[in-house]
């Protein structure tokens, strides 16, 4: 079974970087199988996928996100991160990691984490 | 990008049907993926693909999907799938983006 821990700061000053990282265990981050995700949802709102990384470092980012976002993989670790620079207060969400698999040319999203609350505040 | 367009509330009467919704260009290319989120809770995947769900999931889910328009179905609504639905597909611009829709809140009566 796999699973999916994010961690980090729980807060965060505006104009800072805010920097997360994912933890699978139950299978391995180098497989060509998978996309991996980060995702957020601001409190009370809806969810917004912000980019994916394949095991190879190539990414896919959110187009609105794209100028402020940076995602890595660390392989030796079966990790991988988020960073996300000059944030406000619409940055304040619970940010989640997230598999994501090819299926048949969807993507569909199999594994989720428990999520991390960030709040952008002074 | 694309988007996906949800109805934000839905109602359903215990033990009936309800359909949920969701409309895009997207999907007219790509099949839509939804998403059950309780109070608290991470988001569950409950249907994927043509109509495939995921070990778990009760069969009284389903999909299904005509032109730009996805649907979810729930079949004899039990209080325990009061949450909020996401539907989700891949961006119709061909490269790898996807796009959630602003998610259903469905009430169960």
């Amino acid at each position: 079974q796999v699973q999916l821990q994010e961690s980090g700061p729980g807060l965060v000053k505006p104009s800072q970087t805010l920097s997360l990282t994912c933890t699978v265990s139950g299978g391995s981050i180098s497989s060509g199988d998978y996309y991996w995700s980060w995702i957020r949802q601001p409190p009370g709102k809806g969810l917004e996928w912000i980019g994916y990384i394949y095991y190879s470092g190539s990414t896919y980012y959110n187009p609105s996100l794209k100028s402020r976002v940076t995602i890595s993989v660390d392989t030796s670790k079966n990790q991988f991160s988020l960073k996300l620079s000059s944030v406000t207060a619409a940055d304040t969400a619970v940010y989640y990691c997230a598999r994501v698999r090819n299926d048949y040319g969807d993507l569909v999203i199999d594994y989720w984490g428990q999520g991390n609350l960030v709040t952008v505040s002074s | 990008s694309s988007e996906l367009t949800q109805d934000p509330a839905v109602s359903v009467a215990l033990g009936q049907t309800v359909r949920i919704t969701c409309q895009g260009d997207s999907l007219r290319s790509y099949y839509a993926s939804w998403y059950q989120q309780k109070p608290g809770q991470a988001p569950v995947l409950v249907i994927y693909g043509k109509n495939n769900r995921p070990s778990g999931i009760p069969d009284r889910f389903s999909g299904s999907s005509s032109g730009n328009t996805a649907s979810l179905t729930i079949t004899g609504a039990q209080a325990e799938d009061e949450a909020d639905y996401y539907c989700n597909s891949r961006d119709s611009s061909g490269n790898h983006l996807t796009v959630f829709g602003g998610g259903t809140k469905l009430t169960v009566l």
